[in-house]
Order: structure tokens, then sequence, then C-alpha cells
């Protein structure tokens, strides 16, 4: 069993479009991570979340503890948003990471 | 401010040597985790250091091992190495646990 599932697998938008990506985890966390990774790169970290919402420009990712579950939107979609986005949480007991899937972002031009 | 540095970017091995990864945290960080990204199981949890005492492990065997410097530095150990540990492996350094994590660029093992 997952203790982070992600949806959708695999995205693909035509550039503008706004797009969600969502996270779901089992375990008490003391924060959520979205990660991107582009291909044949490392890892940056997008934002860190233990409430609410949070905004970068044209990335927004809001959580819900209660439900245990966070989106990461784009919005205006651009080709240089096509990556791997990664949710991760910060297990609250055990001071380790679960990771998502991973969803793979494809904006076309 | 210098993010996390990873040392090498990449690395080829033989099956059955072993191999040694370091990972430079952001200064004044003291908490530095490892994990192993493959395209079969994704990012998986190896283990974290935390004022040079290793405070949780994944669920990998013995082989993998690692420690952490009296200035935080760490490095990550592989012995016999097996073609299926061919992997990006991946550090992140924090200031504490519970703060925000940055990642390093990863080492891309190749064993063959």
């Amino acid at each position: 069993k997952n203790e982070v599932e992600q949806s959708p697998q695999n995205l693909t938008a035509q550039e503008g479009e706004f797009i969600t990506i969502n996270c779901s985890y089992s375990v008490g966390i003391s924060a959520l991570h979205w990660l991107q990774q582009h291909p044949g790169g490392g890892i940056v970290s997008l934002f860190m979340l233990s409430s609410g919402k949070k905004k970068h420009g044209r990335l927004i990712a809001t959580i819900n503890i209660q439900e245990k579950h966070s989106s990461l939107h784009i919005t205006a979609s651009h080709p240089r948003d096509s990556a791997v986005y990664i949710c991760a949480v910060r297990s609250y007991t055990g001071n380790q990471f679960y990771f998502g899937t991973g969803t793979s972002l494809t904006v076309i031009p | 401010k210098a993010g996390v540095t990873q040392t090498p970017r990449y690395l080829i091995k033989t099956r059955g040597q072993q191999v040694t990864l370091s990972c430079s945290p952001i200064s004044g960080h003291r908490s530095v985790s490892w994990y192993q990204q493959t395209p079969g199981q994704g990012l998986q949890f190896l283990f974290e250091y935390f004022s040079e005492t290793q405070r949780n492990k994944g669920n990998f065997p013995g082989r993998f091992s690692g420690r952490q410097f009296s200035n935080s530095r760490s490095e990550m150990n592989v012995s016999t190495l097996e073609l299926g540990d061919s992997a990006l492996y991946l550090c992140a350094s924090s200031q504490e646990t519970v703060t925000e994590a940055f990642f390093g660029q990863g080492t891309r093992l190749t064993v063959v």
C-alpha cells in the first residue's frame, strides 16, 4: 500500500491551460512538499506546506489536513512547465519522506 | 547561498565494487537525508542523519550505509554493488527535521 497517491500519472495539456495535480496521503505528516524534476535533472522543491495555501508565480499549492489531500495548480501553463511533479510527505513520527509516483506533465505549444 | 552539493554527478562502477557518494548540505543545515530513485520503484527513503547521528533508516539492505561529519557533510556508501543499485541517489538538507528541505542535483550511479 502506498502512503502517497498521486493523480493523474500522466498529463498532456495545451499551452495556456489550467492544470491540477492531486495528492492524497494516509500518514500523519509534519509537512508536504511538491517537487519538480526535469528530465535528466535533479529535484527542486516548489512548495512546502503544512496548512492552507501558497502561491508562487503561476503555481498554487493547497492542502487540506483533515482530508489528507493536496493539490498543485499551474495557471497559464507553458512548455517549460513540462516535468515530473512529485508529492512528498514528511511523516510526523518517522522524520522520513514518503513519495508519490509522480505526475508526468507535458505542455504542448 | 550555495545549494546542496552532491559529488560526483555521474559514476560508473562494476558489480561487486563499492562506492561512496558525498553530500554537502546548505550551510547551517544539520539534517541530511538520502533517497534512491529508480524507474521501477520511484523515490525511496534511505536514511537521515542529524548532528552526526543516524535518526531513521529506510528498508534497504545493510550494504547501504552512511555517516555524517561534524561539518554536516554526509557520505553514503554502497558495498558489493549489484546491477539493481543503478539509480539516481539524491540527498536533501534542512535546518531541522521539520523545516523545508532542499534537494541536491543527485548522483547518477550506473552499475555494469
